[in-house]
């Protein structure tokens, strides 16, 4: 089973701010990588796949990078909106596997 | 919209079984794979199943495996998960999640709002 690691647990951003998250493979993972957004009380919602591509709707402030083992997504200037938790989820193997999570919290 | 709507859950004593659905609409159910990812109260994200667009290909994690089983009837567009033998550490909210793919492992595109299933002893 492929281990996905996040850091950091919580990031404390003021609005306006740059945040980054980092996620990490236990082995190579290829692109085959997709971030989601979970606010408190709702389902997540999928913000990159491929590891850099945004999803429909996802504006521009986010951004995905990364390939094999080590993974980032930007957030290049946090909105009221933004905090909430955020995962990465690896689907080159069987099993999917998720990292554990940042929560991304006001400064 | 692509819409799934889970239902299903409850509050179940340990040792016994509960059925969850999803109900889908406003896509072609019959050409996507969906999952089941669940999450325990204030953890993360875990997987659970998925099955392919036709039902021919089937996976579990295994702390499930043996236990569970994924099901889809594509005329009523909706997937189903029988939930056998279930243990305290099965209590979560279960989502369905429908794959960008029809077959094989991929990402997760939309989600249901989520079924709270509680198991207690």
């Amino acid at each position: 089973e492929i281990v996905m690691t996040q850091s950091p647990a919580t990031l404390s951003v003021s609005p306006g701010e740059r945040a980054t998250l980092s996620c990490r493979a236990s082995q190579s993972i290829s692109s085959n990588l997709a971030w989601y957004q979970q606010k408190p009380g709702q389902a997540p919602r999928l913000l990159i796949y491929g590891a850099s591509t945004r999803a429909t709707g996802i504006p521009a402030r986010f951004s995905g990078s990364g390939s094999g083992t080590e993974f980032t997504l930007t957030i290049s200037s946090l909105q009221s909106e933004d905090f909430a938790v955020y995962y990465c989820q690896q689907y080159n193997n069987w099993p999917q596997t998720f990292g554990q999570g940042t929560k991304v919290e006001i400064k | 919209q692509v819409q799934l709507v889970e239902s299903g859950g409850g509050v179940v004593q340990s040792g016994r079984s509960l059925r969850l659905s999803c109900a889908a609409s406003r896509f072609t159910f019959s050409s996507y794979g969906i999952h089941w990812v669940r999450q325990a109260p204030g953890k993360g994200l875990e997987w659970v199943a998925f099955i392919s667009y036709d039902g021919s290909n089937k996976y579990y994690a295994d702390s499930v495996k043996g236990r569970f089983t994924i099901s889809r009837d594509n005329s009523k567009n909706t997937l189903y998960m029988q939930m056998n033998s279930l243990r305290g550490e099965d209590t979560a909210v279960y989502y369905c999640a429908k794959s960008a793919s029809g077959y094989s492992s991929s990402w997760y595109d939309h989600w249901g709002q989520g079924t709270l299933v509680t198991v207690s002893s």
